[in-house]
Order: C-alpha cells, then sequence, then structure tokens
C-alpha cells in the first residue's frame, strides 16, 4: 500500500461546479498536512496546509479526519484557471529516528470545462 | 526575481557522464530539498540538508551526491548518469520550524 493515495482522475467539471478530491494516507503518527497545485510541467506550489479543524481560503476548504486517516480538498464555483493537479503531502518526523518523511501523492488530475 | 532558481533548466546528456544540477535561494531559507519527479510516481526525496553541516539522505539517494557549498546552495550531482534518471528534478526549500516548502521550477533531465 502506498504511504499516500489519491485518485489520479482526470475529474472533468464545468465552470461554477463544486469539487472535492480525497486522498489517504497509511502512517497514522503523520503530523502536517497540505494540498499543493501544480500546473503542467511547473513547480509545486503550496495551495493551503491542512489543520484539524478544517480550514478555507476562500473558494478552497480542506478538512482533515485523522480517525479514517484522509484529508480532502473541496473547491467551490470552479474556475477554468483552477485546471491543474492538485497533490497530497503529508509530513511525518520519527522523534526518536529523526527520520524526516515528506510524502506527496501522485495527485489528482482537474480539468474544468468551459 | 524568482526565490528558488534552479540550473541548468534543460539538460541532456549521455550515460556514464558526470552531471552537476544547481540550486540557488534567496528566501534565507536553513533547509533546502532535491526531489525527482517521475510520471505517475509523485515526487520523491533525493537528499535534504537543515544546515551547511547537515545532509541527510531521502528515499532515492541511490546515484546521487549533494553538496551544500553555502547557505543558500544546494547542488546535486549524478556521478555517472543513467537512463532510468531521467525525469523532472526539483529543488526546495523550507524555513526552520516551518513545514512548507517552496519550490524552484524545475530541472529537465533525460540522460540518452
Amino acid at each position: 500500500r502506498k504511504e499516500v493515495e489519491q485518485d489520479p482522475g482526470p475529474f472533468n467539471v464545468p465552470e461554477g461546479a463544486t469539487v472535492a478530491f480525497n486522498c489517504t494516507y497509511s502512517n497514522s503518527a503523520s503530523q502536517s498536512f497540505f494540498w499543493y497545485r501544480q500546473d503542467c510541467r511547473k513547480e509545486p506550489k503550496l495551495l493551503m496546509s491542512v489543520y484539524s479543524s478544517g480550514n478555507e481560503d476562500g473558494r478552497f476548504t480542506a478538512q482533515l479526519n485523522r480517525a479514517s486517516q484522509y484529508i480532502s480538498l473541496l473547491i467551490r464555483d470552479s474556475k477554468l484557471s483552477d485546471s491543474a493537479t492538485y497533490l497530497c503531502v503529508v509530513f511525518s518526523m520519527g522523534r526518536t529516528s529523526g527520520t524526516y518523511k515528506y510524502i506527496f501523492g501522485t495527485g489528482t488530475r482537474l480539468k474544468v470545462l468551459a | 526575481d524568482a526565490d528558488v532558481t534552479q540550473t541548468p533548466r534543460n539538460r541532456i546528456t549521455k550515460t556514464g557522464k558526470r552531471i552537476m544540477l544547481e540550486c540557488s535561494q534567496t528566501k534565507g531559507h536553513d533547509r533546502m530539498y532535491w526531489y525527482r519527479q517521475d510520471p505517475g510516481l509523485g515526487l520523491q526525496l533525493i537528499y535534504y540538508s537543515f544546515d551547511v553541516k547537515d545532509i541527510n539522505k531521502g528515499e532515492i539517494s541511490d546515484g546521487y551526491s549533494v553538496s551544500r557549498q553555502a547557505q543558500a546552495k544546494f547542488s546535486l550531482s549524478l556521478e555517472s548518469a543513467i537512463p532510468n534518471q531521467t525525469a523532472l528534478y526539483f529543488c526546495a526549500t523550507s524555513d526552520l520550524g516551518l513545514d512548507t516548502q517552496y519550490f524552484g521550477p524545475g530541472t529537465r533531465l533525460t540522460v540518452l
């Protein structure tokens, strides 16, 4: 089982639609969670961190469910410019081993259609 | 100007050649990272450095080496390139105590 799993998509949605992505992770000791956006052949850019209480940034809402070990991203009122690949990222650092793990999912591709 | 820069942006080389990819940052961050991205595999951590004297192996360090010449510079070397090292390579930085990473524009490396 991969440490971080995402549905690769693509999700094809019309402009104005609401779309949601989920991401599951296997390490229950994971400490931090993020969503990054990556445009084709470009570098990933931080979209938002994900907090236990859930957080919102404009049209984007992120949720964390530690019990079920998944995070989600909801995009409301989709724009053409939202078309991209969305990467789920999970961070953990072993307190005794000092192991640093910043694990990227393979991404979910979103296409917003006119 | 970009906060994290990578050179070269594109490189085509032959099997067995030594290649160096360079990364510079003006963000003043202590932590720097090298990743590779392959289609369908996501980003994989090659090496990371928490300061000039601290270098650590990531998930896939075999075949690679790094040098942290200064706080702002972190280079990745392929001592003897092989075709399965063909990939998109990203450098990233983060600030101490924060886990958010900032990526450079990437280097597309092709090994023939």
